[in-house]
């Protein structure tokens, strides 16, 4: 079945750092990937998306590729910030079979001043 | 435009009881899915609903159920809680459902915390 494994956490940056969570997946077919954000108290918004081989998604600073010959989907950002802390899930959803998000376990990263 | 409401916000009940949690989508979305957030299993989808149909559904115990009104509102309901039932339950909205697209536009709820003591 589909499957995402997501680098464990926590992770802890000081601010302006580089940052880059390792997220690689299992899939039939050609699945489409997301990583989605979760700040405290708050539900899951999704950070930006990639739908297919080479397709590289951004927004608010951060980048993921979609890498098809090493299943991966790293999400990077080059200069965090306080306000990025934050745990953040890697997801995917099949082209084939049932079309549901499949998650990664989550990483949370808290950046310091 | 009001995002994805769920309530209760909060929820303590005891084993053997049962509970019902509500989520009213984004105006004119008409999917809504169901996920349990647990600490160890982590993000775990329950169940979509589209149209008032049950269109998919996670490997969860019958205990878990749900349904769908016919102005897109959503309730999920558990039976006969365990402990292990203790987590954050999210709810999402989308315009469509059935393609990879409408996740694009999914949009997630606050959660309901469910303790189970």
């Amino acid at each position: 079945g589909d499957s995402v494994t997501q680098m464990e956490g926590p992770v802890t940056l000081s601010e302006e750092a580089f940052l880059t969570i390792n997220c690689t997946y299992t899939a039939t077919g050609y699945p489409s990937l997301f990583w989605y954000v979760q700040y405290p108290g708050e539900g899951l918004q999704l950070l930006l998306k990639a739908t297919k081989a080479d397709d590289k998604g951004s927004n608010k600073g951060f980048e993921a590729t979609y890498r098809k010959e090493t299943t991966s989907f790293h999400l990077e950002k080059g200069s965090v910030q306080v306000s990025d802390s934050a745990v953040y899930f890697c997801a995917l959803i099949s082209t084939f079979g049932n079309e549901k998000l499949t998650f990664g376990t989550g990483t949370r990263l808290t950046i310091i001043p | 435009k009001a995002g994805v409401t769920q309530t209760p916000r909060y929820l303590i009940k005891t084993r053997g009881q049962q509970v019902t949690l509500s989520c009213s989508p984004i105006s004119g979305h008409r999917s809504v899915s169901w996920y349990q957030q647990t600490p160890g299993q982590g993000l775990q989808f329950l169940f979509e609903y589209f149209s008032e149909t049950q269109r998919n559904k996670g490997n969860f115990p019958g205990r878990f159920s749900g349904r769908q009104f016919s102005n897109s509102r959503s309730e999920m309901n558990v039976s006969t809680l365990e402990l292990g039932d203790s987590a954050l339950y999210l709810c999402a909205s989308s315009l469509e459902a059935g393609t990879a697209s409408s996740y694009n536009e999914q949009f997630f709820g606050p959660g309901t915390r469910l303790t189970v003591l």
